[in-house]
């Protein structure tokens, strides 16, 4: 089982500002499968990110990742105040699909 | 626009049974691979099966194999998750999740929508 790992648990920032979330796996993450996912209070995941740098439909373009093998990175150029919430990381290359613990963003 | 709306969930007591569906619109149901992901404030996210779009090819986390069966009814638009022998530690809430492309695979899946989940509590 690829487990993943992200850092920081939270993050503090204000809005504007720049937020990189990173996400490690105990192993390779095969073709870079690997999707990151947004998540406010009381609501469903809403995905961002898929093969590590591919943004989902209608996901702005403030919003990037990057990475390959078993490091990779979300990163959030400005932060706008719809932008605090948990953030996970997904590896899909193999079984079972695993998630990180996720990373909170939140209002310093 | 894509709606999943997952029902079904409730109280069960330990060792019982438990059918989650998943009904879903607004988009061709039977070209997608489809999942079931449950969260629970103690584990987070934890992907539980997945199921192609035909429905001949399925997979489970090992946490439920053996326990659990996804299946699938294209002519009504339905996803389903049958649980039986439930432990405490099932407790959770449980998405129906769509995966991203038409035809895609069910192995390698990524969740594009995913409905707003509905709560199963296994407890006496």
């Amino acid at each position: 089982e690829i487990v993943l790992t992200q850092s920081p648990d939270t993050l503090s920032l204000s809005p504007g500002e720049r937020a990189t979330l990173s996400c490690r796996a105990s192993q390779s993450v095969s073709s870079s499968y690997l999707a990151w996912y947004q998540q406010k209070p009381g609501q469903a995941p809403r995905l961002l990110i898929y093969g590590a740098s591919s943004r989902a439909t209608g996901i702005p373009d403030r919003f990037s990742g990057s990475g390959s093998g078993t490091d990779f990175t979300l990163t959030i150029t400005r932060l706008e105040p719809e932008d605090f919430a948990v953030y996970y990381c997904q590896q899909y290359g193999s079984s079972p699909l695993t998630f990180g613990q996720g990373t909170k963003v939140e209002i310093k | 626009e894509v709606q999943l709306l997952e029902s079904g969930g409730g109280l069960v007591q330990p060792g019982g049974s438990l059918r989650v569906s998943c009904a879903a619109s607004g988009f061709t149901f039977s070209s997608y691979a489809m999942s079931w992901v449950r969260q629970t404030p103690g584990k987070g996210l934890e992907w539980v099966s997945s199921i192609s779009g035909t429905g001949s090819s399925t997979y489970y986390a090992d946490s439920v194999k053996g326990r659990f069966t996804i299946s699938r009814d294209n002519s009504k638009n339905t996803l389903f998750l049958q649980m039986n022998s439930l432990r405490a530690e099932d407790t959770a809430v449980y998405y129906c999740a769509k995966g991203e492309r038409p035809g895609g695979s069910a192995y390698h899946v990524v969740f594009e929508y995913w409905g707003q989940g509905t709560l199963v509590t296994v407890s006496s």
